[in-house]
């Protein structure tokens, strides 16, 4: 059974940083394109950030560039997401989701169940 | 990249059928044939319930398609169920490794 569990949210300062991780399980991780999706409060879904199987790729939605990074541990099924100079626009839940195919970025079949993330003073 | 376009709201009746309309452009519905549907319930992770226009996961019910013409992605649900009752959210790949989703459409099954 795929399983995907986050971690790391909380309540933070404006200007301040959190490390999200993502425990993975029930599946290949070393073989899928990895993303990390948020839902700020009563709002929509928003890609933040996509790594390659083998993190040679990253791909950043324009307002965390700079900002968040993005990395994987393949020998520990380990996601990551490091948010650095975190801004309230931050606020949100943040997913950590699996591409559908081997090898290639697509769609996401398993989303975890989401850590929050609270910028506030 | 500007989120996709949904209508904020749908209703309809137990065993009716409703269509959920999500409009984008010629760079992301119209350029790809890479649109998928997710399904959230409240305070739930969402669930891929359509991928490549018309796909189904395995286990997700064939009263869910999907269908695009141009620029326009389409959700059908037939046969709707009290437990349809959710949001859901387009999406589409835009390139570069990257997806845009809609805005969401709740859907209330009155």
């Amino acid at each position: 059974e795929v399983q995907l569990v986050e971690s790391g949210g909380g309540l933070v300062q404006p200007g301040g940083s959190l490390r999200l991780s993502c425990a993975a399980s029930g599946f290949t991780f070393s073989n899928h394109w990895m993303s990390w999706v948020r839902q700020a409060p009563g709002k929509g879904l928003e890609l933040v950030a996509n790594i390659k199987p083998d993190g040679s790729e990253e791909y950043y939605v324009d307002s965390v560039k700079g900002r968040f990074t993005i990395s994987r541990e393949n020998a520990k099924n380990s996601l990551f997401l490091q948010m650095n100079n975190l801004r309230a626009e931050d606020t949100a839940v943040y997913y950590c989701a699996k591409s559908l195919w081997v090898r290639y970025y697509s769609d996401y079949d398993y989303w975890g169940q989401g850590t929050l993330v609270t910028v506030s003073s | 990249q500007s989120a996709l376009t949904q209508p904020a709201s749908v209703s309809g009746s137990p065993g009716q059928s409703i269509t959920i309309s999500c409009t984008g452009t010629s760079s992301d519905i119209g350029g790809y044939n890479y649109v998928s549907w997710y399904q959230q319930h409240p305070g739930k992770a969402p669930k891929l319930m359509i991928f490549d226009v018309n796909r189904r996961p395995s286990g997700v019910s064939d009263r869910f398609s999907g269908s695009k013409s141009g620029n326009t992605a389409s959700l059908t649900i037939s046969g709707l169920q009290t437990e349809d009752e959710a949001d859901y959210y387009c999406c589409s790949y835009v390139g570069d490794n990257s997806r845009v989703f809609g805005g969401g459409t709740k859907l209330t099954v009155l």
